[in-house]
């Protein structure tokens, strides 16, 4: 089945530390995206690629950081300089004519 | 800058009850809208998408409305079930150059058996 898997579902990080979420879709889209979502707010898009080996910064990259080495996967690290990083992750992609987007069934982060 | 509000908040309504959610946005020059369904702790699934030049959108029991000049959409979901239970997110996409999308906060549905 065509999808986009996110891993890991649940993920825990201490103060100081660094982590990565995985974001694989075999949908063969061109785009990918990054969002967080918190309660009460609107999803907030972190990063986004339109072709490999490209990424643009979203509305609220600071702290994170992507590559986009192979089409079907998109990692977004969580470093130590995002200083609120407790949050539910979302990856999505769609086609180049950024038409409807699919979405990943998330990566809910916490900092212990 | 878009902004995307969708009212009301929650909703709670009994089994069988048709329902009309409602998503308002402030810029017109939008390329399509997007409705989600999102079921607690999930991803979003996506519902209906409405591009810019349709007036409506319909899959089974939904039927999605857009009216770009005054800014509004509207979910409308027939003979309501508990399984219909979710938050529902409506999405718009900018037109012109990235196309940056801007989500509501969601609606949140409870049928009631």
């Amino acid at each position: 089945d065509g999808g986009i898997t996110q891993s890991p579902k649940y993920l825990f990080r201490k103060e100081g530390q660094n982590v990565t979420l995985s974001c694989e879709q075999n949908l063969n889209h061109d785009a990918m995206y990054w969002y967080r979502q918190d309660p009460g707010q609107g999803l907030r898009l972190i990063y986004y690629s339109q072709i490999v080996n490209d990424f643009q910064k979203g509305d609220i990259a600071e702290g994170y950081s992507v590559s986009r080495e192979k089409k079907e996967s998109f990692p977004l690290t969580v470093t130590s300089a995002q200083k609120n990083p407790t949050a539910f992750y979302l990856c999505a992609s769609s086609t180049a004519g950024v038409t409807e987007a699919f979405f990943g069934q998330g990566t809910r982060l916490t900092v212990v | 800058k878009q902004e995307v509000t969708q009212i009301p908040a929650a909703l709670s309504v009994p089994e069988g009850e048709n329902l009309v959610l409602n998503c308002s946005f402030t810029d017109s020059a939008i390329y399509n809208l997007q409705w989600f369904r999102q079921d607690p702790g999930k991803g979003l699934t996506s519902l209906l998408l409405i591009q810019s030049s349709q007036r409506e959108q319909t899959s089974g029991r939904l039927n999605a409305s857009l009216d770009k000049s005054s800014g509004r959409s509207t979910l409308y979901i027939a003979a309501s079930q508990p399984g219909d239970s979710a938050t529902y997110l409506c999405a718009v996409r900018r037109s012109g150059g990235y196309q940056k999308v801007t989500f509501g906060i969601g609606t949140k549905l409870q049928v009631i058996p």
